[in-house]
């Protein structure tokens, strides 16, 4: 897997608001898989995206794999308190292996 | 269904001393990884396994850590002797060949003095 950079590091937000974090490399990326790790928990998987171009929906979550399979984000609209945690993405190989990103932290406040 | 067991959950140990891990997957995952994952860090890739054949250990410090899947089923990584610098999360996950979800165990938190 290739080096993938997070940004932001952190993210506060009130809850309500949107939250968007983002996912960089400099070389094409094979697929990206994005996970979530509370706080004291381990990272639990949320989706992978294989094509370019992808945009996948899961609730108030929006996933988008860019054009160039350079980039990805991750986006949550209307934060929730249960949304708080790490968000970080993963390139993967082709036999399974994953490089994570330094991830982004998220912390909402009520 | 059950899910990726591992143990010890909590270690504390002085430098010099060794530790072992122990991790057993999800049934019928022929996949195991070891991630370490330093405090405010994303997890790092030290060894992978598929059945009891290595895939890729080229993050693994192998002049002190080891690994080994004897059978195909669980597998125990060791460090030996531990450094300061190894105070991490030990992360086994596991998964099926050819698809992309790793299942995460809760982790062993070492801590080294």
């Amino acid at each position: 897997g290739q080096q993938v950079m997070q940004i932001p590091q952190y993210q506060h937000v009130q809850e309500g608001e949107d939250f968007t974090t983002y996912c960089n490399s400099s070389t094409t990326l094979s697929n990206i898989q994005w996970y979530k790790q509370r706080p004291g928990g381990h990272p639990v998987f949320l989706i992978q995206l294989v094509k370019s171009g992808e945009v996948k929906k899961q609730k108030r979550l929006t996933f988008q794999f860019g054009e160039a399979k350079k980039n990805s984000s991750l986006h949550i609209t209307a934060t929730q308190t249960t949304d708080v945690g790490t968000y970080f993405c993963a390139d993967g190989t082709s036999y399974g292996k994953l490089t994570f990103g330094q991830g982004t932290i998220l912390t909402v406040h009520p | 269904e059950a899910g990726v067991a591992q143990s010890p959950r909590y270690k504390i140990i002085e430098k010099r001393q060794s530790v072992a891990f122990w991790c057993n997957p999800i049934s019928g995952h022929a996949t195991l990884y070891w991630y370490q994952q330093i405090l405010g860090q994303g997890p790092k890739l030290l060894i992978q396994f598929q059945n009891n054949g290595v895939v890729d250990d080229s993050q693994l410090p192998k002049d002190r850590f080891s690994a080994e899947r004897l059978k195909g089923v669980d597998s125990t990584l060791k460090i030996q002797p531990a450094k300061l610098e190894d105070s991490a999360v030990y992360l086994c996950a596991s998964n099926l060949p050819g698809t992309g979800e790793l299942f995460f165990g809760e982790g062993s938190r070492l801590t080294v003095l």
